[in-house]
């Protein structure tokens, strides 16, 4: 059974103090990893797909890298309007394209 | 407008009641799911459709049923809902397999 295990639960920043979360995961042969971000009232965005060990991707102060059992989404800087829910999935090979999610990282930065 | 409308944004019913919930689409993607949110649990799958006559259950399909009226539509039922069917529930589509979902604002879903 695939799982998605995020930490922590919850994280509190000061406005500029770079942080990282982590999305720990067991699947049986991944075709891709993603990160999404919720805000409160609102439905997950997608932010970003990684598909193998050793990838990268950047969009603004967030950069999302993957190894074969966890993924890290670093925030560089962060900036109140950083605050959100934070959610990994994995797609397995043979899951079509169906996503196991994760319970989520709820980041709030303070002024 | 949003690329994924659902309605109602939010509902009280009581328990034992049939309730729709209905999600339209702009996108133009054939894939499209129902997702229920709850707190610590994440987003778990209840039905996903691949196109107008593919339906398939998801992890958690007890208790719902879905109708794919069109490509851009797909409706979630709880035939006789119950108290621990009250979550937040969202569609979403996606082009294919390993592109991102696009969601719909939710549906806050109360269960009395």
């Amino acid at each position: 059974e695939d799982q998605v295990t995020q930490s922590p639960e919850a994280l509190r920043l000061q406005e500029g103090e770079s942080s990282s979360l982590n999305c720990s995961y067991t699947v049986s042969g991944l075709r891709g990893l993603f990160w999404y971000r919720q805000d409160p009232g609102k439905g997950p965005e997608f932010l970003f797909t990684l598909y193998s060990a050793g990838e990268e991707k950047e969009k603004e102060r967030l950069k999302a890298t993957l190894t074969k059992k966890e993924s890290f989404l670093h925030i560089t800087a962060p900036k109140p309007e950083d605050s959100a829910t934070y959610l990994c999935a994995v797609q397995a090979r043979n899951a079509g394209n169906m996503l196991t999610f994760g319970g989520g990282t709820r980041l709030m930065v303070k002024p | 407008d949003a690329d994924v409308t659902q309605t109602p944004r939010n509902r009280i019913t009581k328990t034992g009641k049939r309730i729709m919930l209905e999600c339209s689409q702009t996108k133009g993607h054939d894939r499209m799911y129902w997702y229920r949110q709850d707190p610590g649990l994440g987003l778990r799958l209840i039905y996903y459709s691949f196109d107008v006559k593919d339906i398939n259950k998801g992890e958690i399909s007890d208790g719902y049923s879905v109708s794919r009226q069109a490509q851009a539509k797909f409706s979630l039922s709880l035939e006789s809902a119950i108290p621990n069917q009250t979550a937040l529930y969202f569609c979403a589509t996606s082009q294919g397999a390993l592109f991102g979902y696009t969601f719909g604002s939710g549906t806050r879903l109360t269960v009395v």
